[in-house]
């Protein structure tokens, strides 16, 4: 059972354009939200997170909004650039256990130049 | 100052074979995590350590898998009687762990097994 899920598997967006990912989940105590970017044979890296009591979140190109009604975020990129292109995975946690962390399955973002 | 790094890069096994990974984590970080990424798939909770103690070992696919953390440093995951399906990379990560918060994690590279 997917916790966090993030349903397009793969997007692609021409460089300039506005880059839209999103992630849904299912727990509603999750009240903590992170995404991390993949590129190839590296880790993960922290990219934006965003707390319950906030619905958006912004740093640079980068904006993390959150509906939590809807049990949905999302990531918008703008401009997207070319080095963006990775695998983008949302995260989640609840603060009654906040050290285990639920990673969806990622998208895999291409930025066409 | 050093990242997260895991040995070695990459395994190849033979079936049945024990493999040990190896994981050093951010000096000063006391959250660890352990996470298997199959192949077109996302990343997967193994187990994770606060100190030396491993307070939810839920991820842990079957009794072949077992993790330790010392010193509150380094950490070892071992698969016993690898099985083929147990190839994936494994990713290692720490955080600071002050308080009641999720911190980011920093992962190292990875350890690509190859179970033949």
């Amino acid at each position: 059972d997917q916790q966090v899920k993030q349903n397009s598997p793969s997007l692609s967006v021409q460089e300039g354009r506005i880059s839209i990912l999103n992630c849904d989940y299912t727990n509603s105590m999750f009240d903590y939200f992170l995404w991390y970017k993949k590129y190839p044979a590296e880790g993960p890296t922290f990219l934006i997170s965003i707390s319950s009591i906030k619905d958006k979140n912004e740093d640079g190109r980068f904006t993390v909004f959150l509906n939590k009604s809807a049990k949905h975020l999302s990531l918008h990129i703008v401009p997207s650039q070319p080095g963006d292109s990775a695998v983008y995975f949302c995260a989640a946690s609840a603060s009654t256990s906040y050290d285990k962390v639920i990673f969806g399955p990622g998208t895999s973002l291409s930025v066409i130049p | 100052g050093a990242g997260v790094s895991q040995s070695p890069s990459n395994k190849v096994t033979e079936k049945g074979k024990d493999v040990e990974l190896r994981c050093d984590p951010i000096s000063g970080h006391t959250a660890l995590y352990w996470y298997r990424q199959r192949l077109g798939q996302g990343l997967e909770f193994l187990i994770y350590f606060q100190g030396n103690s491993a307070p939810d070992k839920s991820g842990l696919p079957s009794d072949r898998f077992s993790a330790e953390r010392t010193g509150e440093s380094v950490s070892t995951l071992t698969i016993q009687r690898t099985q083929q399906e147990d190839s994936a990379v494994y990713l290692c990560a720490s955080s600071l762990d002050w308080g009641h918060k999720t911190y980011e994690q920093y992962f190292g590279p990875g350890t690509r097994l190859t179970v033949t």
